[in-house]
């Protein structure tokens, strides 16, 4: 089946340091990419949408110059999390799409805590 | 706006009973649902979906029913197990594969002994 690997897991930052996440389509081609967060004990929160080679397209109240997101290819998108503050501390997970035939395989998430 | 709504923040269930999951939506788009399972720290695993031209899909345990008239859906587990304790989260689509999902806010599943 579909795998996406989502790297780091875990990661501890200081306030004001940039932090990349990467997300990974092993075996298939993702032509779109979702990032989203979840803060405790709440859904899962879109955040942006990504398609290959172009500009990903921001949820309504997202800062796109805090999170930005790239997805230079088929099998890969990274989300920067810029000048990390303590409320940026959240669970970030990515979910890819190769359209209609693979649904939406999601990536195994990542605990960013801001220090 | 709360588009998809599991009003249901939690469900205690005896092992080998059946669970009922349900799921609200307000949106008339959505045409494609979805329900996930997710263990803490870790992302959503796909259990079951269903295409607004369906109103049962039924995969082994797990069977999804839909009442589009009353925008309403429900995941049946049957018999429940104590793995199947953890988070579950419906989501809908507007136009299927390749577009964003919209998710509920989940409920926690507790299978018991």
């Amino acid at each position: 089946g579909a795998v996406v690997s989502q790297h780091p897991s875990r990661v501890i930052c200081k306030s004001g340091t940039s932090v990349k996440i990467e997300c990974r389509s092993l075996d298939f081609q993702a032509t779109t990419m979702f990032w989203y967060r979840q803060f405790p004990k709440q859904s899962l929160m879109l955040m942006a949408t990504s398609n290959e080679g172009s500009k990903a397209t921001y949820e309504q109240g997202v800062e796109k110059d805090k999170f930005l997101i790239n997805h230079a290819s088929l099998t890969l998108s990274t989300l920067t999390v810029t000048s990390a503050h303590p409320e940026d501390s959240s669970f970030y997970i990515c979910s890819a799409s190769g359209g209609d035939d693979y649904g939406y395989t999601f990536g195994s998430g990542t605990r960013l805590t801001v220090v | 706006d709360q588009q998809v709504k599991q009003n249901s923040p939690s469900l205690s269930v005896q092992e080998g009973r059946i669970s009922i999951l349900n799921c609200d939506y307000t949106n008339s788009m959505f045409d494609y649902f979805l329900w996930y399972k997710k263990y803490p720290a870790e992302g959503p695993t796909f259990l079951i979906s269903i295409s607004s031209i369906k109103d049962k899909n039924e995969d082994g345990r797990f069977t999804v029913f839909l009442n589009k008239s009353a925008k309403h859906l429900s995941l049946h587990i049957v018999p429940s197990q104590p793995g199947d304790s953890a988070v579950y989260f419906c989501a809908a689509s507007a136009a299927g594969g390749g577009n964003k999902l919209t998710f509920g806010t989940g409920t926690q599943l507790k299978v018991e002994l």
